[in-house]
């Protein structure tokens, strides 16, 4: 079964940093676009990062620039979130999500999702 | 403030066909296909639609979609309780490089 597994989530004092990690199993992730999504208590879903499937390309929401790192591993098929400058609004669950085949952006949509992990940013 | 509008809520009774609109700028919707995402109570989001009006396996025919311009919607057919979810539609944005989502639209059996 295709299977995305978030982890590394938990609580984190403001201004701290958090690694998340999504484990990939039952696909070739290499073929694979990937992205992170969050979303915060109670509202809607927000992209948060984009990393091509040779890492070459990688987009961020304005919200997480210059804080957040995305980046992958294709042979232990994973993907990861670094988060540093933690603030309350990052407060949410965190979604990994798999991009399609097609590298054509016209194309593009997310058809394979994680369970999610949780961040907490409180003191 | 999200990039794409959708309607808060929404509701129908069982049976009944029930749309749900949503508006983008040329730089979305106006240049790339949307997606359609379903998220049940207490799940992750689940692809719905994508490319328009594309079925991924095992979505049922019930649900359809349809894009123009700048606009599009999703329509449920033959409402079931078990459609009752948070339905968010989504866009590759060229100028912003990432997608786009709507800020969701919570629809209620009745």
């Amino acid at each position: 079964e295709v299977q995305l597994v978030e982890s590394g989530g938990g609580l984190v004092q403001p201004g701290g940093s958090l690694r998340l990690s999504c484990a990939a199993s039952a696909f070739t992730f290499s073929l694979h676009s990937m992205n992170w999504v969050r979303q915060a208590p109670g509202k809607g879903l927000e992209w948060v990062a984009y990393i091509s499937t040779s890492s070459n390309t990688i987009y961020y929401a304005d919200s997480v620039k210059g804080r957040f790192t995305i980046s992958r591993d294709n042979a232990k098929n994973s993907l990861y979130l670094q988060m540093n400058s933690l603030r309350a609004d990052d407060t949410a669950v965190y979604y990994c999500a798999r991009g399609p085949l097609s590298t054509v952006f016209y194309y593009y949509y997310m058809d394979v999702w994680g369970k999610g992990t949780t961040v907490t940013v409180s003191s | 403030q999200s990039v794409l509008t959708q309607p808060p809520s929404g509701s129908g009774t069982p049976g009944q066909r029930v749309t749900i609109s949503c508006s983008g700028s040329s730089s979305n919707i106006g240049t790339n296909n949307l997606n359609w995402y379903q998220q049940l109570p207490g799940t992750a989001p689940k692809l719905l639609l994508y490319n328009n009006n594309q079925r991924p396996s095992g979505v049922p025919d019930r649900f359809s979609g349809s894009k123009s311009g700048t606009s599009a919607s999703l329509a449920i057919s033959g409402l079931q309780s078990e459609d009752e979810a948070d339905y968010y539609c989504a866009a590759w944005d060229d100028s912003l490089n990432g997608p786009v989502f709507g800020g969701g639209t919570k629809l209620t059996v009745l």
